[in-house]
């Protein structure tokens, strides 16, 4: 499975638009790139999924180049609530029959505040 | 909207007793998880399960632990011989087969072994 590499922790304040980034080099032709979000004490939440280009929602964007070598979630205008851990995960294509499971990384933890 | 339920959100136990979580993962999936999260640490992947059988596991999923769907709802899974070092957030999530590779994740139970 591709490894991931994310910053541990990011700030801002309500209102602004924040972008996590996350490397993954040896991601595969066949995988897709999946964020995750986790409140304390709650199981994780999707938030986006990708292949290539860019993906949006009505959470937030989704932003991979050409190369797929990286991918920045970006979370327009954030507010208190979105206080959390976001995951960066690679693997678990849909069209893989196999199903690898989905593996966790240490994620990033974002701090927004007033 | 289709929810993951988990029961019991918080067990007590002590040492070398054998503890049961259930979860009911949403009606038509078909992928079956455990996951487990110590505190302040990262997500981590046991187990996944498909078609009345294991289809990957963690080496954390050792032969204390065990997993079940006994009657085509519940999802159960098994420690045998609790350690101190199983207590943990437990996660139980359900996929479908061909779907964006989305997890839904239960809310977790809290296992505390003394």
């Amino acid at each position: 499975l591709a490894k991931t590499t994310q910053p541990i922790s990011m700030d801002s304040y309500e209102g602004q638009e924040v972008n996590i980034t996350c490397s993954h080099n040896n991601i595969a032709t066949n995988d897709y790139i999946t964020w995750y979000q986790q409140f304390p004490s709650q199981g994780p939440r999707f938030i986006i999924q990708g292949y290539k280009t860019k993906v949006t929602n009505e959470v937030a964007s989704l932003f991979i180049p050409a190369d797929r070598k990286s991918s920045t979630l970006s979370l327009p205008r954030v507010s208190l609530s979105d206080t959390a851990v976001y995951y960066c995960l690679v693997g678990d294509s849909p069209f893989d029959t196999g199903r690898r499971a989905l593996t966790f990384g240490s994620g990033t933890r974002l701090q927004v505040q007033p | 909207e289709p929810e993951v339920t988990q029961t019991p959100s918080h067990q007590v136990t002590q040492m070398g007793q054998e503890v049961i979580l259930r979860c009911v993962p949403i009606s038509n999936h078909l992928y079956f998880y455990w996951y487990r999260q110590i505190l302040g640490q990262k997500v981590e992947f046991l187990v996944s399960f498909y078609n009345n059988e294991i289809s990957e596991k963690s080496e954390i999923f050792d032969d204390q632990f065990s997993v079940e769907r006994p009657d085509g709802s519940n999802f159960t899974l098994k420690i045998r011989s609790t350690k101190l070092e199983d207590s943990a957030m437990y996660f139980c999530a359900s996929s479908e087969i061909k779907n964006t590779g989305e997890l839904f994740f239960g809310e977790g139970s809290r296992l505390t072994v003394l």
